[in-house]
């Protein structure tokens, strides 16, 4: 069983603010690394799958990154609303078996 | 809709009782995988499928959990003789895997969930 740690556990920023949260992971046997969202009451939705060591993703106002070598991954949001209120999950996998962290909850306050 | 589909969404059974889950993956996909999310903790992996075979099983499947994919297709999740601890959200997720291989091969669709208490 890989441990993937996630931080902080809950955030509460304005809307405006930009915000990170960091995934960490075990850089041994590393295949990919996935970020998900998770609104209350729906469906997790893929954000990124990352491989590469200094990988970069982008996808409107949300990007993030990932340093394989120390076996971390960023995800940034620009500009936070709202809407981006959720949880945010990361998850590695070697091979078919998928390892989640516990997830970062953020709130956007109007 | 042509998302991942599981039923119910809510489940409320006593202790002791068996329960059965379905998942319908997106039609083309031939990866679908089971997952158990509990209070506070992220999604785990329960087992996955490559179209109708079962390939493998996480050592959190006890015996009373068996899952199925007869035709390759929907697949369903029976837990036996439900104890408290079963209580949790059982998500499905389905991927298409390329001849290919790459990442995008992982890139998994998530079902909404069956959120599962025993009482």
């Amino acid at each position: 069983i890989l441990n993937v740690e996630q931080s902080p556990q809950s955030l509460h920023v304005q809307e405006g603010d930009s915000t990170n949260f960091t995934c960490s992971f075990p850089s041994s046997n590393f295949y990919a690394l996935h970020w998900y969202r998770w609104e209350t009451a729906k469906s997790p939705e893929a954000l990124f799958v990352m491989t590469l060591n200094g990988d970069e993703k982008k996808k409107g106002r949300i990007s993030a990154t990932l340093n394989t070598k120390e076996g971390y991954s960023y995800l940034y949001i620009k500009g936070s609303q709202p809407e981006d209120s959720a949880t945010y999950l990361c998850a590695t996998n070697t091979g078919n078996q998928f390892y989640f962290g516990t997830g970062t909850s953020l709130t956007v306050i109007p | 809709d042509t998302g991942v589909s599981q039923n119910p969404r809510h489940k409320i059974t006593k202790r002791g009782q068996n329960v059965t889950f379905r998942c319908d993956p997106i039609s083309e996909h031939n990866r679908l995988y089971w997952y158990r999310q509990t209070l506070g903790q992220g999604p785990e992996f329960l087992t996955y499928f490559q179209n109708e075979a079962q390939l493998e099983k996480s050592r959190l499947l006890s015996d009373r959990f068996s899952a199925e994919r007869p035709k390759g297709s929907f697949s369903t999740l029976e837990i036996q003789r439900t104890e408290q601890g079963d209580s949790a959200m059982y998500l499905c997720a389905s991927s298409l895997a390329l001849l290919t291989g790459g990442p995008n091969s992982y890139e998994q669709y998530f079902g909404p969930g069956t959120r599962l208490t025993v009482t």
